[in-house]
């Protein structure tokens, strides 16, 4: 079965104490791999899409890059604004459905 | 730019109730889906529809109907309430119904007492 696992299921950082959340996926056949935050009471916000092993995207303080078997959300320096939880979807059909993962919830303390 | 507009964004029903959640876009998408957030599960897909009059079943849509007559309405329905449908809604939109990132609602929450 198709599946998304992501750890941890929290992390507490210190502001400035760069890290790396993981996203690891059981599919066959990825038509892109997709990050998104969600803060508390809001819809998920989309971050990035990777779609081929070796790719890397950026945006501010954080960084996505995919594996065939994973992908890593490398968060540098980070800030009490990035405090939030960070979902990993995969995208495997000819559609735009998502399966998501269950999200890690970061904490980052000033 | 409204994006993704959801309505309500709060809702009690007692078990058995019926009600509809609304979804509207104003980004002409194509692609419209509803999915539902639960402690612990993750976002799971309820129904989606790839253009107006084409509707399909997600992973969880027992309990649940949509309809798609435009381009930008994408209401779900619930047939007979029950305690199992407490939860967070999500509509989502996509430009394509071939890709492309989607675009989230505020959310829905739902309660079944």
């Amino acid at each position: 079965e198709d599946q998304v696992t992501q750890s941890p299921e929290a992390l507490r950082l210190q502001e400035g104490e760069s890290s790396s959340l993981n996203c690891s996926y059981t599919v066959s056949g990825l038509r892109g791999l997709f990050w998104y935050r969600q803060d508390p009471g809001k819809g998920p916000e989309f971050l990035f899409t990777l779609y081929s092993a070796g790719e890397e995207k950026e945006k501010e303080r954080l960084k996505a890059t995919l594996t065939k078997k994973e992908s890593f959300l490398h968060i540098t320096a980070p800030k009490p604004e990035d405090s939030a939880t960070y979902l990993c979807a995969v995208r495997i059909s000819g559609y735009s459905t998502l399966t998501f993962g269950k999200g890690t919830m970061l904490l980052v303390s000033p | 730019n409204a994006g993704v507009t959801q309505t309500p964004k709060f809702q009690v029903l007692k078990t058995g109730q019926s009600m509809t959640l609304q979804c509207a876009q104003d980004m002409n998408h194509e692609y419209m889906s509803w999915y539902r957030q639960d402690p612990g599960m993750g976002l799971r897909l309820i129904h989606y529809s790839v253009g107006a009059g084409i509707t399909d079943q997600g992973e969880v849509p027992n309990g649940y109907n949509v309809s798609r007559s435009t381009t930008e309405d994408f209401p779900l329905r619930l047939l007979s309430a029950a305690p199992s449908q407490t939860s967070v809604y999500f509509c989502a939109s996509s430009y394509s119904s071939g890709g492309g990132e989607l675009f989230f609602g505020e959310g829905s929450r739902l309660t079944v007492l």
